[in-house]
């Protein structure tokens, strides 16, 4: 089964500081890989997602992410942290080449932002 | 607005009882996808339907299982509930499956006392 790490279940930043979540994850073949956003009593909201070809990858609300077989990881970054981004992080897996598309989950990363 | 809905937003119900949540998938996709997310296990898999056929299996209870109408809305029973089973559980629809991206529903929180 596939395993995600997510380093650090809480991070602060300043706004306007640069935003860094780490995700890495376990299968020898690279997956499908996601990060979805969670706002307070909401449901999940997808950012970006990597399936093929380019490396680094462009979601929404300026935030991006590069896959790195090397490290089997793939890091979200934001240049600028803005108030709006304080909500929870999670990056999922699924299975390449699988049609069935489970999701494994990491524990999450809570952002919060200081004005 | 993902366009998956799920019914009810919250329930709150006493152990050994039996719970129906109800999801319905956005127009057109035909996966409908099953997490459960609580503290201790954070979010996990239960369950995949894939055009009124179940699809794949994760870490679903006996107690618990699902189906998918004919007309693509989904529901999940939930019975003999134990004050563990407290979570909040979502839906997520897809086109088919794979590398498609699954869009969540709101959740339902349950709350077994």
């Amino acid at each position: 089964a596939q395993s995600v790490t997510q380093l650090g279940s809480h991070v602060s930043v300043s706004e306007g500081a640069l935003v860094l979540l780490r995700c890495n994850y376990s299968s020898s073949v690279p997956p499908y890989l996601f990060w979805y956003v969670q706002y307070p009593n909401q449901g999940l909201q997808l950012l970006l997602k990597y399936t093929s070809a380019a490396t680094l990858v462009k979601g929404i609300n300026g935030f991006e992410a590069e896959f790195k077989k090397s490290e089997t990881s793939f890091h979200l970054t934001k240049p600028s942290a803005h108030m709006s981004d304080a909500a929870e992080y999670f990056c999922a897996v699924s299975d390449r080449g699988s049609t069935l598309g489970r999701l494994y989950f990491g524990r999450g990363t809570q952002l919060t932002v200081w004005p | 607005d993902s366009g998956v809905t799920q019914t009810p937003k919250h329930l709150i119900t006493a152990t050994g009882q039996r719970v129906t949540l109800r999801c319905s998938p956005r127009s057109g996709d035909l996966s409908v996808y099953w997490y459960q997310q609580s503290l201790d296990q954070g979010l996990q898999f239960l369950i995949q339907y894939y055009n009124g056929e179940e699809r794949a299996k994760g870490n679903i209870l006996e107690r618990f299982s699902a189906q998918q109408f004919p007309d693509l809305h989904s529901e999940l029973n939930l019975s003999s509930l134990e004050l563990g089973d407290s979570a909040l559980y979502f839906c997520a629809s897809s086109v088919g499956g794979g590398r498609d991206t699954q869009y969540f529903g709101p959740g339902t929180r349950l709350t077994v006392l």
